[in-house]
């Protein structure tokens, strides 16, 4: 199972965007990526997932580079209420009704107003 | 979106006590739950895998028989801690994989905080 690195913490400011980055570079070649938040207190959301290329919906953009080693999650315009901790997490057989998901230790991310 | 919910969110048990906590996809069927453990600060560690109607499977150095996992239904799965300890204070996080789904999504109930006095 491919293991996930991401800087521990990070601070940004209200308005601003911010990008986090996530190394995978046992990545396999069924792998997704997939990105979670987590307040305190509450199981992760999901907030993205992808493959290959770029992914956006409605809160995030994720960029995957073509090496497939590294992906970086994109939130646009940020408020305090994004002050989370975020996962990035790469799954391996995914169709398998076993597929799991490794966690690592995720990025804490600090919002100021 | 797919809710998964937790039950109780918060208990509070006195050590050598039992303690069950239920897991349920409100609107979506699971043929695959999960189980998790959070400690302070700490990542989400999975506990265990569990498939409708098939024994979990655990994953290594956590106790079979001190964590009864129970998936009767393809919406609710339990999991009992038996005679807890203060070491077994943790938030408890279950997640469900929809059984039709494509994507590799996995919806996370919000869990459900144990402390052992």
């Amino acid at each position: 199972l491919a293991k996930t690195t991401q800087p521990i913490s990070m601070d940004s400011y209200e308005g601003q965007e911010v990008n986090i980055t996530c190394s995978h570079n046992n990545i396999a070649t069924n792998d997704y990526i997939t990105w979670y938040q987590q307040f305190p207190s509450q199981g992760p959301r999901f907030i993205i997932q992808g493959y290959k290329t770029k992914v956006t919906n409605e809160v995030a953009s994720l960029f995957i580079p073509a090496d497939r080693k590294s992906s970086t999650l994109s939130l646009p315009r940020v408020s305090l209420s994004d002050t989370a901790v975020y996962y990035c997490l790469v799954g391996d057989r995914p169709r398998d009704s076993n597929y799991q998901l490794i966690w690592g230790a995720g990025t804490k991310l600090i919002i100021k107003p | 979106g797919a809710v998964v919910s937790q039950h109780p969110s918060r208990v509070i048990c006195k050590s050598g006590t039992s303690v069950k906590i239920e897991c349920r996809s409100l609107d979506f069927q699971a043929t695959t739950m999960f189980w998790y453990r959070q400690f302070p600060k700490k990542s989400l560690m999975l506990m265990a895998t569990s498939n409708e109607g098939s024994k979990a499977t655990y994953e290594q150095g956590v106790e079979k028989d001190k964590f009864l996992i129970n998936h009767a239904s393809l919406t609710l799965s339990t999991l009992t801690v038996t005679s807890a300890h203060p070491e077994d204070s943790s938030f408890y996080i279950c997640s469900a994989r929809e059984v039709a789904g494509n994507s590799y999504e996995q919806y996370f109930g919000p869990g459900t905080r144990l402390t052992v006095t």
